[in-house]
């Protein structure tokens, strides 16, 4: 299995532009999520995921869109990027032990620089 | 939203030594999990923790769910230049599926 991969790994966006970070797994996970990762700050929720077609925002969602339309993948949707977003991003998919104990597990990361 | 407090924010120690962190939270858990991240990586799982009081080993590393639930320890024994890294402990309470908690991390240095 590749786990949770993520694409691309570094990008470079410009204030106001759009874009699309690629999250899949190949583990048939139901549940995955996004999070951003700032200095000091840990990793913080940003939507997530219990199956297809399900979706619901976290901690910090605002200026994210998700969408959820086979159970491998979760995009996560930068509408118009502020460098407020620079941030390290990742995704994570869950394993569940007996129905209720999740194991969380984490994609590489992606990179993004808002100018 | 909920908070795990995590302890040290960081350690710098000598190779051979023992490392002690834990994390503590005002809300019952009913998972706890120990990550590493290494430098432009992604957290990845060391232990995971399913029932209060449980103890469990890998390798070197050791991690017990506290008997209240509200709490955890990671313990690493005869520490080496590669366990340098971000540690953190995250939880996963009451219905909060696919939502975890993190701490802030415990970043570790190892002087050879």
């Amino acid at each position: 299995n590749a786990g949770v991969t993520q694409t691309p790994k570094f990008q470079v966006l410009k204030t106001g532009q759009s874009m699309t970070l690629q999250c899949a797994q190949d583990m048939n996970h139901e549940y995955m999520s996004w999070y951003r990762q700032d200095p000091g700050m840990g990793l913080r929720l940003i939507h997530y995921s219990v199956g297809a077609g399900i979706t619901d925002q976290g901690e910090v969602p605002n200026g994210y869109n998700v969408s959820r339309s086979t159970t491998e993948d979760f995009p996560l949707r930068l509408l118009s990027a502020a460098p407020s977003q620079t941030s390290v991003y990742f995704c994570a998919s869950s394993y569940f032990r007996g129905g209720s104990q999740e194991t969380q597990y984490f994609g590489p990361g992606t990179r993004l620089l808002v100018l | 939203g909920q908070q795990l407090n995590q302890s040290p924010q960081s350690m710098f120690i000598q190779e051979g030594e023992d490392v002690s962190m834990n994390c503590t939270s005002s809300s019952i858990f009913n998972t706890w999990l120990w990550y590493k991240q290494d430098p432009g990586e992604g957290p990845v799982l060391l232990i995971a923790l399913y029932k209060a009081g449980e103890l469990t080993s890998n390798g070197r590393l050791t991690a017990q769910f506290g008997i209240t639930r509200k709490d955890s320890f990671l313990n690493i024994s005869a520490s080496i230049p590669s366990d340098v890294g971000i540690y953190f402990c995250a939880g996963q309470y009451g219905t909060s599926y696919g939502k975890l908690t993190f701490g802030q991390g415990t970043i570790l240095t190892v002087h050879p």
